[in-house]
């Protein structure tokens, strides 16, 4: 399967701050998405790109198929923005996630 | 729209025992994954449903198996539950097999004692 790589594995961000989490593949896919999972575990849906650049509202992310890689942009960053970002990219049938960046965003 | 939902939400079980995970597609979805998620990892793929069918599978043992009903949704079964099985079983539905996005329901807690 698709080996992903996340970069950084730990950030933490006072509130108001920008960031940009990495997401390396080692083939060409396709399909990759974002998560954020929350403290209880929920998986929520941020993106679906597999390749372009796609926004919503202070989030946007960025897949350059060829290169192999996505990155998640978070702008001014809230403390609700805490939690684990995953990416994950299709192989055959299966989700194949990097190990995460865990992220805390401190008032 | 209904999202993905799951049961139970944390369940306990003693070592060699047997157990069953439960989960309902979003609506309009006939496609359903599962996923096994340790602490502090990314999810891991167990298998995937397709028209009742298992359409394909991860690195995880026989003792791991799964049912797809007619009404997409789809059953997680155990058997001779180890320490090690202790984690998140995350379900995730989707339109079709393949690059389709797929959508997470809440997980439950599985732990072994």
């Amino acid at each position: 399967g698709i080996q992903v790589e996340q970069s950084p594995p730990d950030l933490i961000l006072q509130e108001g701050a920008n960031s940009t989490l990495r997401c390396n593949f080692s083939d060409s896919v396709n399909n990759l998405q974002w998560f954020h999972q929350n403290p209880w575990g929920q998986l929520i849906n941020l993106f679906y790109i597999p390749s372009g650049t796609k926004q919503n509202g202070r989030l946007s992310a960025t897949t350059v198929a060829t290169e192999r890689y996505s990155s998640l942009y978070i702008s001014s960053s809230q403390t609700t923005d805490s939690g684990v970002y995953f990416c994950a990219a299709i192989s055959g049938y299966a989700l194949n996630f990097g190990k995460g960046t865990s992220l805390l965003v401190t008032p | 729209e209904t999202g993905v939902t799951q049961s139970p939400t944390h369940l306990i079980k003693t070592r060699g025992q047997q157990v069953t995970l439960r989960c309902s597609s979003q609506s309009g979805h006939n496609t359903v994954s599962w996923y096994q998620q340790a602490l502090g990892q990314g999810p891991q793929f167990i298998f995937q449903y397709y028209r009742e069918e298992e359409n394909g599978r991860g690195n995880f043992p026989p003792r791991f198996s799964g049912l797809q009903f007619p009404n997409y949704s789809s059953e997680l079964n155990v058997n001779a539950l180890e320490l090690d099985d202790s984690a998140l079983y995350l379900c995730a539905s989707s339109v079709g097999t393949g690059s389709y996005e797929q959508y997470f329901g809440p997980g439950t807690r599985l732990t072994v004692t």
